[in-house]
């Protein structure tokens, strides 16, 4: 499976817009854009994944351009409880065996 | 209830010791999954399984053993315990249809330390 490069952490500002960058320009064409967080040493918590269209859900949105060769993760209001390791995984749909999770990004929210 | 629960959640014991770590599930999701993490990195695959009698070895299986006992729980065994297998460990259920909001449910870790 494609591997991913993240930047190992970022800064945002509480009740402003996280952006959390990804890029995967090895991904096949069946390959799909998961992401995770994992809150200090708590589980990982699954958050949206996508193929090539943007999604959104309760938590956040995940933008995928054209290409597919990189995405955003945007949490559009980060409060203090979003600060976590963020991980962008691709994989094929459902292949949980085979997803590396990498080191992620570290994003800290603050006050 | 969690959805995922890992038994115990900490334990120290020494180099050589047999070590059990248990995952029960409640989510009757068919495929279970153990991972390991070590400080600053992401999770590593042990073991998966896709039903009770399916068993498959992950990325680092070596000196790690596992049990599907049933549908609902999925046990993995340290053997003899060394020092280096001191990491968190996490358990992890999916559904393979991927219906629910939440595709993918992890347990809440269970910390070994192993002198």
């Amino acid at each position: 499976d494609a591997k991913t490069t993240q930047p190992p952490s970022m800064d945002c500002a509480e009740g402003r817009a996280a952006n959390l960058p990804c890029n995967h320009s090895t991904i096949s064409g069946n390959e799909y854009v998961y992401w995770y967080r994992q809150i200090h040493s708590q589980g990982p918590q699954y958050i949206i994944h996508g193929l090539k269209n943007n999604e959104t859900n309760e938590m956040a949105s995940l933008i995928i351009t054209e290409d597919r060769k990189s995405s955003t993760l945007i949490l559009p209001h980060a409060t203090l409880r979003d600060t976590a390791v963020y991980y962008c995984i691709v994989s094929q749909i459902y292949n949980f065996n085979k997803f590396y999770f990498g080191s992620g990004t570290k994003l800290n929210v603050k006050p | 209830d969690a959805d995922v629960t890992q038994t115990p959640r900490n334990r120290i014991t020494k180099t050589g010791k047999r070590i059990m770590l248990e995952c029960s599930q409640t989510k009757g999701h068919d495929r279970m999954y153990w991972y390991r993490q070590d400080p600053g990195l992401g999770l590593r695959l042990i073991y998966y399984s896709f039903d009770v009698k399916d068993i498959n070895k992950g990325e680092i299986s070596d000196g790690y053993s596992v049990s599907r006992q049933a549908q609902a729980k999925f046990s993995l065994s340290l053997e003899s315990a060394i020092p280096n297998q001191t990491a968190l460990y996490f358990c992890a259920t999916s559904d393979p249809d991927g219906t629910s909001n939440q595709p993918q449910h992890f347990g809440d870790g269970t910390r070994l330390s192993i002198l």
